[in-house]
């Protein structure tokens, strides 16, 4: 079972059209929940961390919110450089290996003029 | 800023071959770690170094070795290279692992194992 799931896989949007993007974990003993952005032919580039329900956090046209099951990125009045795969990460508490941050699947988003 | 550098970027193995990836960070982390990408699974962890002179296995370590040759350098080889290693691979480091500092990547090798 996915322990991190994030939706929607794909999202095309115009320029100027806010949404939100969605993931949600089923882990417990939650030590942080992250947001990272890729694109294309690169790795992943870090925007935020997220520790506790309630907490929110902002960057540009992006704010991630976390509550106790999910977190979701708010992209407000979008432009195409903001075109990415963006990718859900959580940080366990506990883990066969020590530590894992446990990376969903992300959500391809395509902004168009 | 250099930041976390990969090599090679493209590679093509036979089946049976043998390689290294290698990987170094200039920003003076303590951990670092290889992750592979694959199309529908995600990035999964195949092996960390969460300080110089240790490393852990991760979610994928089967068919995989790595070395933390000193602060800066963490490799990862493919002894007998085999398709289902087919994969984008990643290094990524970080300040530690204990207070879930963020990681930083590099800008991935694309393997290809024929």
């Amino acid at each position: 079972e996915d322990q991190v799931t994030q939706s929607p896989e794909a999202l095309r949007l115009q320029e100027g059209e806010s949404s939100s993007l969605n993931c949600s974990y089923t882990v417990s003993g939650l030590r942080g929940l992250f947001w990272y952005r890729q694109d294309p032919g690169k790795g992943p580039e870090f925007l935020f961390t997220l520790y506790s329900a309630g907490e929110e956090k902002e960057k540009e046209r992006l704010k991630a919110t976390l509550t106790k099951k999910e977190s979701f990125l708010h992209i407000t009045a979008p432009k195409p450089e903001d075109s990415a795969t963006y990718l859900c990460a959580v940080h366990l508490l506990n883990s066969n290996s020590g530590y894992a941050l446990n990376f969903g699947k992300g959500t391809s988003l395509l902004v168009t003029p | 800023n250099a930041g976390v550098t990969q090599t090679p970027k493209f590679q093509v193995l036979k089946t049976g071959q043998s390689m290294t990836l290698q990987c170094a960070q200039d920003m003076n982390h303590n951990s670092m770690y290889w992750y592979r990408q694959d199309p529908g699974m995600g990035l999964r962890l195949i092996y960390y170094s969460a300080s110089e002179g240790t490393t852990d296995k991760g979610e994928v370590p089967n068919g995989y070795n790595v070395s933390r040759l000193n602060k800066r350098e963490f490799s990862l080889r493919l002894e007998s290279a085999a398709p289902s290693q087919t994969s984008v691979y990643f290094c990524a480091s970080s300040e530690g692992v204990v207070k879930n500092e963020k990681l930083f990547f590099g800008s991935g090798t694309q393997l290809s194992v024929l």
